[in-house]
């Protein structure tokens, strides 16, 4: 079994639509994480970022960490086709060497239809 | 852009073969970290270095290694090439130690035929 779960989809949604991307984790060690999109041909890039649980929100982007339940989601409000692409979990423990190691999941590969 | 430079694009080479792997950091970055992306294994992360130094090691074979040289950018050599490992490597950096602001170039598409 995999440290970090995702589905990969494909997901499409039209555009407008919220959308939910989600992933779940087994090592109770990690304290940080990311979400990453990665376009096509292209290295990922982070969005977003967050350090144990809770909320954040970026513009059309929310980031939720649910440590209890090992469980993680990004939320796009009013998506554009412009965020066609995969999305890629990350996370990593904290202390020592620890905070260089990501462990990524599979990435969900979303597309939004105008 | 994100700052971080890989060379070459793509590298197509043959099975017993050995490749090295150029990276920039970003300007100021003193971590560089090496990924490994495939189609069954997602992205692997393999190696960091910091300031010269090994930091950080993951899942990197024996046949790989990388360095980091005094001028901050990095090399990942892969040798006796097997057909699996054709892969995108990706080379991130970072400021410090931390994983969580790290830039991503663009990665090198190796072909091992």
């Amino acid at each position: 079994q995999k440290e970090v779960e995702q589905d990969p989809g494909p997901l499409s949604v039209p555009e407008g639509a919220i959308v939910s991307l989600n992933c779940t984790y087994s090592n109770s060690a990690f304290q940080y994480f990311m979400w990453y999109r990665q376009y096509s041909r292209k290295g990922p890039e982070l969005l977003m970022y967050t350090y144990s649980s809770g909320n954040k929100e970026d513009g059309r982007f929310t980031a939720q960490v649910d440590k209890s339940s090992k469980y993680i989601s990004l939320f796009i409000r009013d998506s554009q086709p412009s965020d066609s692409a995969t999305y890629l979990c990350a996370m990593s423990a904290a202390g020592g060497t620890s905070y260089g190691k990501l462990t990524f999941g599979q990435g969900t590969i979303l597309t939004v239809h105008p | 852009d994100s700052g971080v430079t890989q060379t070459p694009k793509h590298l197509i080479t043959a099975t017993g073969q050995r490749v090295t792997l150029r990276c920039s950091p970003r300007s100021g970055d003193l971590s560089v970290y090496w990924y490994q992306q495939s189609l069954d294994q997602g992205l692997q992360f393999l190696i960091q270095y910091y300031n010269g130094e090994e930091r950080a090691k993951g899942n990197i074979l024996e046949r790989f290694s990388a360095q980091q040289f005094p001028d901050l950018h990095s090399e990942l050599n892969l040798s006796s090439l097997e057909l699996g490992d054709s892969a995108l490597y990706f080379c991130a950096s970072s400021k410090g130690t931390v994983n969580t602001e790290a830039f991503f170039g663009q990665g090198t598409r190796l072909t091992v035929v």
